[in-house]
């Protein structure tokens, strides 16, 4: 019973174009969510994140939506550009787990020139 | 990232020989976790550290133990490998475990269980 589910494995999109990946969860003791970027061959790495308390974190081209009342969070990446092209996980942290992560499948990005 | 490193990083073994993998950070986290990632699968977590000596089971740790004796180094064995374990492994470490601070991860052991 996975309870972080990305239920696209896989999004293909136009060089700068919005790029939306979306992920929903099914525990209401998850309370802090966090995105992650991973390339081939290599080992994920940190890039946004937002307490549940907030409904949107921004950084720079990524921008993170939390809804809490359908339990979904959006991941929004504009423009989106060749490098972006990776697996994005989303991972939730489980108050009732020892604040431990819970990750979802994956879903991978291909930004088309 | 945070001077991760693991060792190996492929490792082709029989069913019923043990294994160890090596995980090695430079930055003086306190915790360190193991995870494996299978398809159709997200990381789940085997166990973790969060000090030297000190170690917790994940979700997933049936068939695996840990070991941490310097905060730099922790190591996940498998006693006797069964092909079910064939899978990509991540060591991970962060300063803080609250989990929301951010993970740094190596470039995972792909280990094969033949």
């Amino acid at each position: 019973d996975q309870q972080v589910k990305q239920n696209s494995p896989s999004l293909s999109v136009q060089e700068g174009r919005i790029s939306i990946l979306n992920c929903d969860y099914t525990n209401s003791m998850f309370d802090y969510f966090l995105w992650y970027k991973k390339y081939p061959a290599e080992g994920p790495t940190f890039l946004i994140s937002i307490s549940s308390i907030k409904d949107k974190n921004e950084d720079g081209r990524f921008t993170v939506f939390l809804n809490k009342s359908a339990k979904h969070l959006s991941l929004h990446i504009v423009p989106s550009q060749p490098g972006d092209s990776a697996v994005y996980f989303c991972a939730a942290r489980s108050m009732d787990s020892n604040y431990q992560l819970i990750w979802g499948a994956g879903t991978k990005l291909i930004i088309k020139p | 990232d945070a001077g991760i490193t693991q060792s190996p990083r492929h490792k082709v073994t029989e069913t019923g020989t043990p294994v160890t993998l090596r995980c090695h950070q430079t930055e003086n986290h306190r915790y360190m976790y193991w995870y494996r990632q299978d398809p159709g699968h997200g990381l789940r977590l085997i166990h973790y550290s969060y000090g030297v000596k000190d170690t917790d089971k994940g979700e997933v740790s049936d068939g695996y133990s840990v070991s941490r004796s310097k905060t730099e180094d922790f190591l996940l064995t498998l006693e006797s490998a069964t092909s079910s374990q064939t899978s990509v492994y991540f060591c991970a470490a962060a300063q803080h475990g609250a989990g929301n601070q951010p993970q740094h991860f190596g470039d995972g052991t792909r280990l094969s269980i033949l």
